[in-house]
């Protein structure tokens, strides 16, 4: 069935430092892939989306690019925020059917000052 | 305020005794589902729902029932609650399926002794 895998662990790095956290997906056919982010206490928000191959979802300087070939969709921040701290979630919805969404195990992200 | 609101928020109670958790959305949504959210796990869809009187299985079914009798109201209902409970539930909308955003409640935790 369709599943997200993440990285491993949580990501712990400095304030103004590069942010990637890596993404693969197993699917069949074509689905829409998500990041979500959960601040502490909230339930989730969306963060960017892309619907189709080469697609590029962008956010609040986050950016995620929709690759098949490589069956990806990293998320990657140039510079970031203590603000930034929060879990983040991919996922995947295929096109048809129950309005799944396939989530990733999350990573927590903590940005120290 | 688009918005989807859960009930109760914190939720304690003991193995047998039956509970509803509500979930009530004001955007006019087709799409309402209910996930859990374990350590290590991610989220996993327990039901969902299309339409109203339209419902249907997700991924974790076992132990819980819904119910649409109304298109903004989807509430969770375990009849004997169980240990193996005990999560973090969100209920979610969307308009339409696959590559539309699922807009999540803020968290209902339950913790079943």
């Amino acid at each position: 069935g369709d599943s997200v895998t993440q990285m491993e662990g949580p990501v712990t790095l400095s304030e103004e430092a590069f942010l990637t956290i890596n993404c693969t997906y197993t699917a069949t056919g074509y689905p829409s892939l998500f990041w979500y982010v959960q601040y502490p206490g909230e339930g989730l928000q969306l963060l960017l989306k892309a619907t189709k191959a080469d697609d590029k979802g962008s956010n609040k300087g986050f950016e995620a690019t929709y690759r098949k070939e490589t069956t990806s969709f990293h998320l990657e921040k140039g510079s970031v925020q203590v603000s930034d701290s929060a879990v983040y979630f991919c996922a995947l919805s295929a096109p048809y059917g129950n309005n799944r969404l396939a989530f990733g195990k999350g990573n927590q992200v903590v940005v120290i000052p | 305020e688009a918005q989807v609101t859960q009930n109760p928020r914190y939720l304690i109670t003991v193995t047998g005794k039956k509970l509803t958790v509500t979930c009530s959305q004001n955007m006019n949504h087709e799409y309402m589902s209910w996930y859990r959210q374990d350590p290590g796990l991610g989220l996993r869809q327990i039901y969902y729902s299309m339409n109203v009187e339209v419902t249907d299985k997700g991924d974790v079914p076992e132990g819980y029932k819904v119910s649409r009798k109304e298109k903004r109201n989807f509430p969770l209902i375990l009849e004997s609650p169980s240990p193996n409970q005990t999560s973090l539930y969100f209920c979610a909308s969307s308009a339409l399926a696959g590559a539309h955003e699922q807009y999540f409640g803020p968290g209902t935790r339950l913790t079943v002794t």
